[in-house]
Order: C-alpha cells, then structure tokens, then sequence
C-alpha cells in the first residue's frame, strides 16, 4: 500500500517549459487534490476532483491545468512555466465521500523551480 | 467568510513545556476541524481532527479544545519533545459540496532540548 505517490520529485524549468506533475492513489479514493505550499501561505488549493471525471477550480487555479485520468490518476499541467509558480506541489486524496471521515492523505511533493 | 487565521507563526518552547496553537474561523457552517502535522520535506499528515459536537479530544499528549461560540480551536502538546518540532496547520471543511480543506497559514514549532 503506497498510499499517494508524485512524480517527479524535483523539477527545474526554464520560464515557458510546460511540464506535467503525475499523482497516483491506491486507496480507492473517490476525491483527488492538487495544492500548492509557498512560505508562509500554508496550502491552498489548485484544483481537485470529487469523482472520476469531475475537475473544479479551488482558490489559485490561474496557470494550471489537471486532468483526473482515472479513479486512481490525477494529473496537473503547466503549459507556460513562470516564476511565480515556484513552489512545493502536493497531491492529496481523500474526504467524507471516500469514507475516510474528512481525512485527506498527502504526497511527499514535488518542488518546482522555474528559473 | 472562508478563512482560517492561526496564531502564532512560529512557537519556542522548552522540552517539556506546552505549546499551545490557536485558530479562529468565520463560516459556521464548518463542521469538520483537523490538524496537521509536517516534517521538512515531507507532506503533511493527519495528528488528530474535531467535530464541534464535542468541546475536548485527546489522543495521547496531543489535545484540541474546541470552542464552538467563539469559532476558535487550539492545539495543546503536552510535555513537548524535540521530535515533535515541525509545521503545525490547522484547517476547516463542511458538509457537503466538494469538501474542500480551508487551512491556516502554519505554525513552526520548535522544541529546544
């Protein structure tokens, strides 16, 4: 049981690169989250998906992208790297309709530097 | 209306002591309130979770206080150890909708020996 895995684990782009962060759960969780850490900002959401086929917006979703490939996969996109999306990436799944009470379950992250 | 505001931003305390960390939120119709811890470089995990049917839980010397008329939640770790210094997050979801986690912004805690 690996709970939830990212790929990659570190990443470095040029300004314009796009590049896709991989997420995978084998919990059979229904929901999936994508959320990004900066100092001193705490977690704030990017997008998530309730079911299989359902993405929405959360707080921050300007520049990105996902795609919830399967109940297991949920990826995210970014098509025009810049600056300002540096940062630590982190995949969650996880919530009362997966039955875990509430809980989501974090990746370890993937720290993204965009030069 | 969706904010959790957490206090304070970083937190000394001696081996022993206890820390206590603080959250306030406004939208009442939360229903759900974890905590998370974070070690450096790792993701964040579930330490323990409140709904505000009950005013205390305790899971060994870890405690949340939950005071529902004043929307505010803390955290209490008795007798702190240097293992328990790390990024500490409260957060928030309600019932219903996409059950989003609201977070506060953290509280690096250091325990010094």
């Amino acid at each position: 049981n690996a709970g939830v895995t990212q790929t990659p684990k570190f990443q470095v782009l040029k300004t314009g690169q796009s590049m896709t962060l991989q997420c995978a759960q084998d919990m059979n969780h229904n929901s999936m989250y994508w959320y990004r850490q900066d100092p001193g900002m705490g977690l704030r959401l990017i997008y998530y998906s309730a079911s299989e086929g359902t993405t929405d917006k959360g707080e921050v979703p300007n520049g990105y992208n996902v795609s919830r490939l399967n109940k297991r996969e949920f990826s995210l996109r970014l098509e025009s790297a810049a600056p300002s999306q540096t940062s630590v990436y982190f995949c969650a799944s996880g919530g009362r309709t997966s039955g875990t009470g509430g809980t989501q379950y974090f990746g370890p992250g993937t720290r993204l530097l965009v030069l | 209306q969706q904010q959790v505001k957490q206090s304070p931003q970083s937190l000394i305390v001696q081996k022993g002591g206890i820390s206590i960390i603080n959250c306030a939120y406004e939208n009442t119709a939360f229903d759900y309130f974890p905590w998370y811890q974070q070690f450096p470089g790792k993701g964040p995990a579930l330490l323990i979770a409140i709904r505000p049917d009950v005013s205390e839980k305790k899971e060994g010397r870890f405690t949340i206080s939950f005071n529902k008329s004043a929307k505010q939640f803390s955290l209490h770790i008795m007798d702190s150890q240097p293992g328990d210094s790390a990024t500490y997050f409260c957060a928030a979801s309600m019932k219903g909708g996409s059950e989003k986690l609201v977070f506060g912004k953290g509280t690096k805690l250091t325990v010094n020996p």
